[in-house]
């Protein structure tokens, strides 16, 4: 039972234009969302946070927006750049429980 | 002056064998944690220390054993190693929450 779900696998953008990586969730306790960035042969980095009590977050030039009630957040990279490429992980966690649920990635490739 | 270390980056090893990894933090972090990003790159997390207490066991088989000598390091053994057992385990610590954890660069372990 996928509790984090990313439903595109990969996304392709071309540099300069806005990348959008999408999550849902189906577990209503989450309060606290994460995206996570991974280079091949490397752990997964920390990338942007929010809390269940916000619905935008914003840090340079990454956005995540939360939307409770559709159980539904976004990644927005703006603009995009080629060393952005890399797997996006979407994580979630309860305000009581130590350990994060993620999701199963997104690949995004910059192209020049 | 990496955050956290795991050793080795890479295990070959036969069915049968037990092996060990190790992990070490220098961020004063009070929690540590064993993630496994099988095959599929599903990335979900087997066990969590608090100060050397394990809180969190995900149903994972008793051939796994962490084991915490100190807050800073959490070290896994793993017996009678499966095929299955072919993943990449990344080590992780954080503050008391769960949030923002930081992970080392995984361990590549391949069961032959």
């Amino acid at each position: 039972d996928q509790q984090v779900k990313q439903n595109s696998p990969s996304l392709s953008v071309q540099e300069g234009r806005i990348s959008i990586l999408n999550c849902d969730y189906t577990n209503s306790m989450f309060d606290y969302f994460l995206w996570y960035k991974k280079y091949p042969a490397e752990g997964p980095t920390f990338l942007i946070s929010i809390s269940s009590i916000k619905d935008k977050n914003e840090d340079g030039r990454f956005t995540v927006f939360l939307n409770k009630s559709a159980k539904h957040l976004s990644l927005h990279i703006v603009p995009s750049q080629p060393g952005d490429s890399a797997v996006y992980f979407c994580a979630a966690a309860t305000g009581t429980a130590s350990k994060l649920t993620f999701g199963t990635g997104t690949r995004l490739q910059v192209t020049l | 002056d990496t955050a956290v270390s795991q050793t080795p980056k890479y295990l070959v090893t036969q069915m049968g064998n037990d092996k060990s990894i190790k992990c070490e933090q220098n961020l004063g972090h009070d929690t540590m944690y064993w993630y496994k990003q099988d095959s599929k790159k599903f990335l979900k997390i087997m066990f969590s220390y608090n100060n050397k207490e394990l809180i969190i066991n995900e149903t994972v088989p008793n051939r796994f054993s962490p084991k915490s000598p100190d807050k800073a390091h959490l070290n896994l053994h793993i017996n009678s190693l499966e095929l299955g057992d072919s993943a990449v385990y990344f080590c992780a610590s954080s503050q008391i929450s769960p949030t923002e954890a930081f992970f080392g660069q995984g361990t590549r372990l391949t069961v032959v």
